[in-house]
């Protein structure tokens, strides 16, 4: 079974500073890494994907995300943090049954950036 | 911004009641997805139609009925809730597995409470 872990509940990070939230995962075969935000009250937003290739992927709003193999990791990262960035934050791996695929979600971590 | 629109926005229902989410994408997906999630939990799924076929059901109650009368349209028909179903159902879209990083995108969701 795939899975992904998420191993903070929350991390708190003052605005200008870099942030970091982790996720590990677990899979059989290549790994379909994603992560999604959602702000209070609305759906998830696609922030970024890793499927092969480079392994610092850049997404949106200006964060990216290191996979890294050998530690089965994939975490995400911005170089400096704004207050408008304070959402829950999910790591998601995608597996696949027939024509079909799911998204498996790690426990969610909420980003705290305070000025 | 999102391309999967949810109605209604809220919804609220007694348990006799029957009522419907509706869920609408005009991107050219052919998979469509129902997620649940309870606050602060991450999203879990529930059903996945594929080429507007039911292909994933994850032993979801039969209260819980879907439909893809076609490939942009999904509805999930209620019926007989229980208080525990009270959550936000989200609706997803993508590419089936024939692009395997296709992106899922989810809508904004629907707030249910059952009374």
């Amino acid at each position: 079974a795939q899975s992904v872990a998420q191993p903070e509940d929350q991390v708190n990070v003052a605005e200008g500073n870099p942030l970091t939230v982790k996720c590990t995962y677990s899979v059989s075969g290549n790994p379909y890494l994603f992560w999604y935000v959602q702000y209070p009250n609305r759906g998830l937003q696609f922030l970024l994907k890793y499927i092969t290739g480079d392994n610092l992927v850049k997404g949106s709003y200006g964060f990216e995300a290191e996979f890294n193999k050998s530690q089965t990791s994939f975490h995400l990262k911005k170089p400096s943090a704004l207050v408008s960035d304070s959402a829950l934050y999910f790591c998601a791996v995608r597996g696949f049954i027939g024509t079909a695929s799911k998204l498996t979600f790690g426990t969610g971590t909420r980003l705290q950036v305070t000025l | 911004d999102t391309e999967v629109t949810q109605t209604p926005k809220h919804l609220v229902m007694g348990m006799t009641n029957k009522k419907s989410l509706k869920c609408e994408q005009h991107m050219g997906h052919r998979a469509m997805y129902w997620y649940k999630q309870k606050a602060k939990k991450p999203p879990e799924l529930m059903f996945v139609y594929s080429y507007e076929k039911l292909s994933i059901n994850e032993s979801v109650p039969s209260r819980f009925s879907p439909e893809c009368p076609n490939s942009s349209l999904l509805n999930l028909h209620l019926h007989a809730l229980q208080p525990e179903d009270s959550a936000l159902y989200l609706c997803a879209s993508s590419q089936p597995t024939g692009g395997s990083g296709n992106t899922i995108y989810f809508g904004e969701g629907s707030w249910l409470t059952v009374v």
